[in-house]
């Protein structure tokens, strides 16, 4: 079935380890993005990604890198988790970056960070 | 000022009524306007883009009001199913995907 996939479902992590969530899409789409949810806050942009090989900051991207060796996948890595990044995290996708491109997510990351 | 705003709700209305919300963003340079459904630890879907001119999608209406800024989201005949948080969207610069979400509006139709 075409669409994202987001790894793990959820996750409980304590302060200070090292963590990449996985994201994978087989739409062949060019353009990927991170986001976290946050309650009251709604959805803010991490990193982007507009084609394979290129990456960019998003609104809130201190204590997370990215990478995009490839079409399909987009990883996220916290470095050195903080209890501040307890979230939920939607990885999506998008057939270009033009304005009018919807954004297609996958089913979410839940993670705590203790 | 938040660069999207929406009323958080919650909306509590019965079956069959007409819920109508609306949404105000900061940059008049904002190119394009997106409804977003998402249901309880469900991922964002897209609902429907918001055109210059307003579209229909069945019971959904979707309006675009440039000069005052907003656009809203107009539900008729509701169903117990439109239970939902709908998320207004905006796309802030041309040719970037730079799409800034309001916080979403909580919906509950009630039998």
């Amino acid at each position: 079935i075409a669409g994202i996939t987001q790894a793990p479902t959820s996750q409980i992590l304590a302060a200070g380890r090292r963590m990449t969530l996985r994201c994978t899409q087989d739409m062949r789409h060019n353009a990927m993005y991170w986001y976290r949810q946050d309650l009251g806050l709604g959805l803010r942009l991490i990193h982007y990604s507009n084609t394979a090989g290129t990456t960019g900051k998003g609104e809130v991207p201190d204590g997370y890198s990215v990478s995009r060796a490839n079409t399909d996948d987009f990883p996220l890595t916290l470095a050195s988790a903080v209890p501040s990044q307890t979230s939920v995290y939607f990885c999506a996708s998008s057939l270009h970056q033009g304005a009018n491109s919807p954004l297609h997510f996958g089913n979410g990351t839940r993670l705590t960070v203790t | 000022r938040k660069e999207v705003e929406q009323d958080p709700g919650p909306f509590n209305v019965p079956e069959g009524a007409t819920v109508a919300f609306n949404c105000t963003y900061s940059n008049s340079a904002s190119q394009s306007f997106f409804w977003y459904r998402q249901d309880c630890r469900k991922e964002p879907k897209l609902l429907m883009s918001v055109y210059s001119s307003g579209n229909e999608d069945g019971r959904f209406t979707a309006q675009l009001n440039r000069a005052s800024q907003y656009i809203s989201l107009l539900i008729r005949d509701s169903k117990l199913s439109d239970s939902a948080t709908y998320l207004c969207v905006v796309n802030l610069v041309q040719g970037a995907q730079k799409l800034v979400f309001g916080q979403g509006t909580r919906l509950t139709i009630n039998p």
